[in-house]
């Protein structure tokens, strides 16, 4: 069975850091583009940030740019996502999430998602 | 970048109702487009990719079609499982969400 467990989320003051991690299991992870995606209190989904199988590419969305930085652990079957100069506006619940294999941006599997709010 | 638009916002149904929700891009990628089910404080489920390519394990009364810039998801009879919010997705970008709800 595919897992993905979030943790490191919680409450931050403005300008702020949190590294958040996802621990992955079930499945080959080496094997997978791994991505972050948000969704803010009662909003939408935002994607964040992707990475390849090897942690050689990766990209991110604009408003994070600069500011979050997306890594992996194969060894370990963990990826981590160190976020910086936090802004009231990253206040969401972060989603890891699978890749589907075949090229396209798919989310096949989520984790449960861990809360962080940046607020004084 | 592209914008992704969801029609209805909210669609209120009964059970055993067909139920169609609308998704339109402003961006022709052809068939490159998922949908995917949320339920409150749970992560989103993945029930179609490719436009009208069912994920394994989701119920066959789930169905996609479209190319270019519109795409339908269709329930073909709405269960007590299937109230929620429907997101589509193209490339990196999701639509608002269509919240589902009982009549």
């Amino acid at each position: 069975e595919v897992q993905l467990v979030e943790s490191g989320g919680g409450l931050v003051q403005p300008g702020g850091s949190l590294r958040l991690s996802c621990v992955a299991s079930g499945f080959t992870f080496s094997s997978h583009w791994m991505s972050w995606v948000r969704q803010a209190p009662g909003k939408g989904l935002e994607w964040v940030a992707n990475i390849n199988e090897d942690g050689s590419e990766k990209a991110y969305v604009d408003s994070v740019k600069g500011r979050f930085t997306f890594s992996r652990d194969n060894a370990k079957n963990s990826l981590y996502l160190q976020m910086n100069s936090l802004r009231a506006e990253d206040t969401a619940v972060y989603y890891c999430a699978t890749i589907k294999i075949g090229g396209e941006d798919y989310f096949e599997y989520w984790g449960q998602g861990t809360p962080v709010t940046v607020s004084s | 970048d592209i914008q992704m638009t969801q029609s209805p916002s909210t669609l209120s149904a009964s059970v055993g109702d067909r139920v169609t929700i609308t998704c339109r891009a402003s961006q022709s990628f052809s068939s490159w487009l998922a949908w995917y089910q949320q339920k409150p404080g749970k992560a989103p489920k993945l029930l179609i990719y490719k436009a009208s390519s069912l994920e394994s394990g989701v119920p066959s009364r789930f169905s996609g079609s479209g190319s270019g810039t519109e795409f339908t998801l269709t329930i073909s009879s709405l269960q007590p499982d299937d109230f929620a919010t429907y997101f589509c997705q193209q490339l990196r970008t999701f639509g608002q969400g269509t919240k589902v709800e009982i009549k």
